[in-house]
């Protein structure tokens, strides 16, 4: 993931917002993705934004972006320990045909309660 | 559905020893891929297949090799395994145009090789 950048760790208090910021640099990529991943599980998709829009908002998700920046960021609202795991960003470069992921190294959220 | 699945769950292997990845998805996807993950690192991918009977190499495909002799099924073999190659093992499928292209993850092989 040395072309997808995330800070490592983040920490919030339950019922407060939490942002957590990505820096991409291919932006040639279509689609800018979300992933969450608990404790001994997979990843697990949260949401995707295409490359041409700036916002999208699902439920307690908005993603914002940035494409002159080449900056992506994920805001969930109203955290809660629940939302406790690794993300990480992730974009579709073109050098495998957009068919494979580049993954930052993840954030991890730690919600106090 | 299933989804994607994985077998097997935890593996422990000396260097030198061979071993199969099995990956397997009920959603007829096209595409496979298989990643690795270490500790402070996002994942890395190994190899991919954008089809039955077709692989391509990934960013650290040294060390490893697949097929993907049936739709359904994508598997990563180590032919010698190194200590280097410890690492928690995704499998991912997709399929070309669907939700944005997502990837759909199975739950992860942690390989320890000592």
């Amino acid at each position: 993931g040395e072309d997808v950048e995330q800070s490592l760790f983040l920490s919030v208090r339950e019922g407060d917002s939490s942002v957590i910021n990505c820096t991409y640099t291919d932006s040639s990529s279509t689609y800018l993705y979300w992933y969450k991943q608990e404790p001994g599980a997979g990843l697990q998709l949260l949401t995707y934004i295409f490359s041409n829009m700036d916002m999208k908002q699902d439920q307690r998700l908005t993603v914002l972006l940035n494409k002159k920046d080449k900056h992506l960021s994920l805001r969930i609202a109203d955290t809660q320990t629940g939302d406790s795991a690794i993300y990480f960003c992730a974009e579709n470069p073109p050098d495998t045909g957009r068919r494979a992921l580049t993954f930052g190294s993840g954030t991890r959220l730690q919600v106090q309660p | 559905n299933a989804g994607v699945t994985q077998t097997p769950k935890f593996r422990v292997l000396k260097t030198g020893q061979s071993m199969t990845l099995l990956c397997a998805q009920d959603m007829n996807h096209e595409y496979m891929y298989w990643y690795r993950q270490d500790p402070g690192m996002g994942l890395r991918l190994i190899h991919y297949s954008v089809g039955e009977g077709t692989t391509a190499k990934g960013e650290v495909p040294d060390g490893y090799n697949v097929s993907r002799l049936k739709k359904q099924n994508f598997l990563l073999g180590l032919e010698s395994a190194a200590p280097s190659q410890t690492s928690v093992y995704f499998c991912a499928s997709s399929y070309p145009g669907l939700a944005g292209d997502t990837q759909y993850f199975g739950p992860g092989t942690r390989l320890t090789v000592l």
